[in-house]
């Protein structure tokens, strides 16, 4: 069993609408919790992080951790066609400089 | 530059032959770390470097896989007599510490393929 769960999708939905993206992880250590966005071709970039449970908000994107459950989730409201890529989740063990990696979800906004 | 440069972008080669991959960081950035994603999977860390030294090399698959950094700059990969599971793109990323690892920006990546 991978340490981080990511169902790779595909997954499309119109312009406008809410996504919902989602990881499951099996190592109560992870304390540091990030999203990244892959376009084709192209390096991850980092979308935001979040240490420990909670949520953080940035613009149209919301992420949320629940380490009781061992589930985080980023959420994107009024999805744009621009918002189209891979999100991959990640996280890391505090004072570890190892990041872990789900398989990354494939998103398609349609116009 | 302002981001993490790769090169090359694409490379091509025959199994058996030895390649290195070049990463040169964000200027500034002291950590440096190297991640293979093979084609539909997520990111799999290979090696992470403080300055010149590698504390945490626990990601290479095999002694084939080697690493150096030269200072706080520049870093290559070298694989020794590719085998076809190697094709993957190896991307490289680097952070400021002790900014940490929670922040990590990412080069385009080197596409490498093994015949």
């Amino acid at each position: 069993q991978k340490e981080v769960e990511q169902d790779p999708g595909p997954l499309s939905v119109p312009e406008g609408a809410i996504v919902s993206l989602n990881c499951t992880y099996s190592n109560s250590a992870f304390q540091y919790f990030m999203w990244y966005r892959q376009y084709s071709r192209k390096g991850p970039e980092l979308l935001m992080y979040t240490y420990s449970s909670g949520n953080k908000e940035d613009g149209r994107f919301t992420a949320q951790v629940d380490k009781s459950s061992k589930y985080i989730s980023l959420f994107i409201r009024d999805s744009q066609p621009s918002d189209s890529a891979t999100y991959l989740c990640a996280m890391n063990i505090q004072g570890a400089q190892k990041l872990v990696f789900g398989q990354g979800t494939r998103l398609t906004i349609n116009p | 530059g302002a981001g993490v440069s790769q090169s090359p972008s694409n490379k091509v080669t025959e199994k058996g032959k030895d390649v290195e991959l070049r990463c040169d960081p964000i200027s500034g950035h002291t950590a440096l770390y190297w991640y293979r994603q093979r084609l539909g999977q997520g990111l799999e860390f290979l090696i992470y470097f403080q300055g010149n030294s590698a504390p945490d090399k626990s990601g290479l698959p095999s002694d084939r896989f080697s690493a150096e950094r030269t200072g706080e700059s520049v870093s290559t990969l070298t694989i020794q007599r590719t085998q076809q599971e190697d094709s993957a793109v190896y991307l490289c990323a680097s952070s400021s510490y002790p900014g940490g690892a929670e922040e990590q920006f990412f080069g385009p990546g080197t596409r490498l393929t093994v015949l």
